[in-house]
């Protein structure tokens, strides 16, 4: 099936410079969505995140920027770091669906020094 | 932030045998768990919702028999993956949402540091 063989979208860039990954979502009842951190072996890390009564918000070196009207999320990440190389997904949810998160793809970013 | 716990991280077993995988939440009261799988280069997948007291909620596809879900207390819930084969082979995550033991609530989930599962 479309598992079978499956690679992450790779992200490099050097460090030093800005990164931005980017996250298309599905449920246009979404109304929370959350960028998390995944590094090899370990569980998801929260990042940050964002309602859907806003379209930005930042927080330490991190942007998420949201689009509804075409259902797009992105993570920018300033002066990406070699600490910042690991997995980013991003996560919806809705209101009413009991806390439970649908997650993206998820992009690998590898930073290169 | 909350912090969770899981425990063991790795394990090695036999196809057939059953496997008990715990998810505690250390300084707050998960009154919901989730349960998630995650293949090599995927993403997670819910498996289930677990609210305290009551039986697992299994996302479709995913056989409630063979992925038991328990979640006696709001501190812990256990994930037994029975009559283990060779495709159960994965990265099982949990994670928590509650309320703090100051009272607070938190609406985010806070996730454990997965148990790597390997069925020979």
């Amino acid at each position: 099936g479309e598992s079978v063989g499956l690679h992450l979208p790779t992200l490099s860039v050097q460090e030093g410079d800005n990164s931005i990954i980017n996250c298309a979502y599905s449920n246009s009842a979404s109304d929370y969505f959350i960028w998390y951190k995944q590094e090899s072996g370990k569980g998801p890390q929260f990042i940050i995140d964002i309602r859907s009564n806003m379209d930005k918000r930042q927080g330490q070196r991190v942007t998420v920027l949201l689009n509804k009207t075409v259902k797009h999320l992105s993570l920018q990440i300033a002066a990406t770091q070699p600490g910042d190389s690991a997995v980013y997904f991003c996560a919806e949810s809705f209101t009413g669906g009991g806390n439970k998160l649908t997650f993206g793809t998820g992009t690998q970013l590898k930073v290169e020094l | 932030g909350a912090v969770v716990s899981q425990h063991p991280s790795r394990v090695i077993c036999k196809s057939g045998t059953s496997v008990k995988i715990e998810c505690r939440s250390l300084d707050f009261q998960a009154t919901t768990m989730f349960w998630y799988r995650q293949f090599p280069k995927q993403s997670l997948m819910l498996m289930a919702t677990s609210n305290e007291g009551s039986k697992a909620t299994y996302e479709q596809g995913v056989e409630k028999d063979k992925f038991l879900i328990n979640h006696a207390s709001l501190t812990l819930s256990t994930l037994t993956v029975t009559s283990a084969h060779p495709e159960d082979s994965s990265f099982y995550i949990c994670s928590g949402v509650g309320s703090g033991t100051s009272g607070g609530v938190y609406n985010e989930q806070f996730f454990g540091p997965g148990t790597r599962l390997t069925v020979l």
